[in-house]
């Protein structure tokens, strides 16, 4: 059974510190998605990561994939008030089938 | 475009009661998927469909059935609800089943007494 381990699950960072979040998974799979909930809402694609050593930026936050290790990082750089949020990555070890993770809950204070 | 679209946004049954949850989306989409997200934790797979005219379960299918009606449209029944299926439930599609980001719907807030 794939496990999916997010941390930390609780963050509360200031504003602008950096700080990651890291994404632990138990079986071998070279796709690997993260997305943003904010409360009572749906969910959010951020980034997409589909092979060894990919990296993604957008913003502020910067996404990166270790298929040796089965870890991925998303890392947030000079945080704002505005990445206030739940961030949870999910793997794709077999085709439609994801497991995702716990989610991080991130509150940036002033 | 509206996306992917989920009705209805709220419902309340009692136990034993059975209910349809409707989804659609209109970008075209291969695949689609029912997920359940229940408090303080992720989305659990229930069932997708990875093109028209395919199903197959996700992690937890057990109690529901699904129905993929068209390339648009992906159904979820409850044939019997339970407690058990108190949850958030939200569709999602994908341009393919392998590899591509999940648009996901508003979600539809269940409650099962």
């Amino acid at each position: 059974e794939l496990k999916v381990e997010q941390n930390p699950l609780f963050l509360s960072m200031q504003e602008g510190k950096n700080y990651t979040i890291y994404c632990n998974y138990s079986t071998t799979s070279d796709r690997l998605y993260w997305y943003r909930q904010d409360p009572g809402k749906s969910l959010e694609s951020l980034f997409v990561l589909l092979s060894n050593g990919a990296v993604k930026q957008e913003g502020r936050l910067m996404a990166s994939l270790d298929t040796k290790a089965r870890l991925s990082t998303l890392h947030i750089t000079a945080a704002v008030h505005d990445l206030s949020a739940t961030y949870f990555c999910a793997v794709e070890p077999n085709a439609g089938k994801s497991t995702f993770g716990d989610g991080t809950t991130l509150t940036v204070k002033p | 475009n509206a996306g992917v679209t989920q009705t209805p946004k709220f419902q309340v049954l009692k136990t034993g009661q059975s209910m349809t949850l409707q989804c659609a989306q209109d970008m075209n989409h291969n695949s689609m998927y029912w997920y359940r997200q229940d408090p303080g934790m992720g989305l659990r797979l229930i069932y997708y469909s990875a093109s028209e005219g395919t199903t197959d379960k996700g992690e937890v299918p057990n109690g529901y059935n699904v129905s993929r009606l068209n390339k648009r449209e992906f159904s979820l029944r409850l044939e019997s609800a339970a407690p058990s299926q108190t949850s958030v439930y939200f569709c999602a599609s994908s341009e393919g089943p392998k590899g591509y980001e999940q648009y996901f719907g508003p979600g539809t807030r269940l409650t099962v007494t």
